[in-house]
């Protein structure tokens, strides 16, 4: 029982370059969410999904896509990179909306 | 909206003594949910605590309880008998209870707890 998963840990982009965090979890939890951590900050989230075909933006999601592609898996896109996306995300699920969350490892991405 | 306050960004403790983190939060709610998560180095967030507001009785994990004060806002963390183990950055966090709400968590900006030996 792995919990929750993102891939990858690290990644450096240029400005403009795009990519995509992966996030799965084996718990069998219904809503999932993606927030971000910068310096001195606390995580703010970025969208959620509060069950498999379904997402709402959160506080921060300018510049970002969300995919969920099934049950198990949640992703995030960023279409064309910028350095302010500098940060680290987290992935977290709950079994429902109500529930306690838990966090993936997370990934420190830096723009450049 | 809501916010949480952290108003110490640091704290060190000796091991095996008694250490208290404060937090403070506004909100108009009445049903809401507290947290407070750990990550150590390895950023890992880990759940620490959960408290239902509903409920009077102070949350307890085994060396981590809380001091729940709905009326003046507060929700403080005690760890007792610390452990090298326990240095890390905590947070607390706030989660509505409104089942209209979306559910996000929202984060006070942390607390790094230092343990000496």
């Amino acid at each position: 029982n792995a919990g929750v998963t993102q891939t990858p840990k690290f990644q450096v982009l240029k400005t403009g370059q795009s990519m995509t965090l992966q996030c799965a979890q084996d718990m069998n939890h219904n809503s999932m969410y993606w927030y971000r951590q910068d310096p001195g900050m606390g995580l703010r989230l970025i969208y959620y999904s509060a069950s498999e075909g379904t997402t709402d933006k959160g506080e921060v999601p300018n510049g970002y896509n969300v995919s969920r592609l099934n049950k198990r898996e949640f992703s995030l896109r960023l279409e064309s990179a910028a350095p302010s996306q500098t940060s680290v995300y987290f992935c977290a699920s709950s079994l429902d909306r109500e529930d306690t969350q838990y966090f993936g490892p997370g990934t420190r991405l830096t723009v450049l | 909206a809501q916010t949480v306050t952290q108003s110490q960004p640091e704290m060190s403790v000796q091991e095996a003594e008694t250490v208290t983190l404060s937090c403070t939060y506004d909100t108009s709610e009445s049903d809401y949910y507290l947290f407070w998560y750990k990550q150590p180095p390895s950023r890992q967030m880990i759940l620490v605590i959960r408290q239902e507001a509903y409920k009077q009785q102070n949350a307890t994990e085994n060396r981590f309880s809380v001091n729940f004060q709905k009326a003046a806002k507060s929700f403080s963390l005690k760890i007792s008998d610390s452990q090298l183990g326990d240095a890390a950055m905590y947070f607390c966090a706030y989660r509505s209870g409104n089942t209209g709400a979306n559910s996000k968590l929202t984060f006070g900006k942390g607390i790094t707890l230092s343990v000496r030996p």
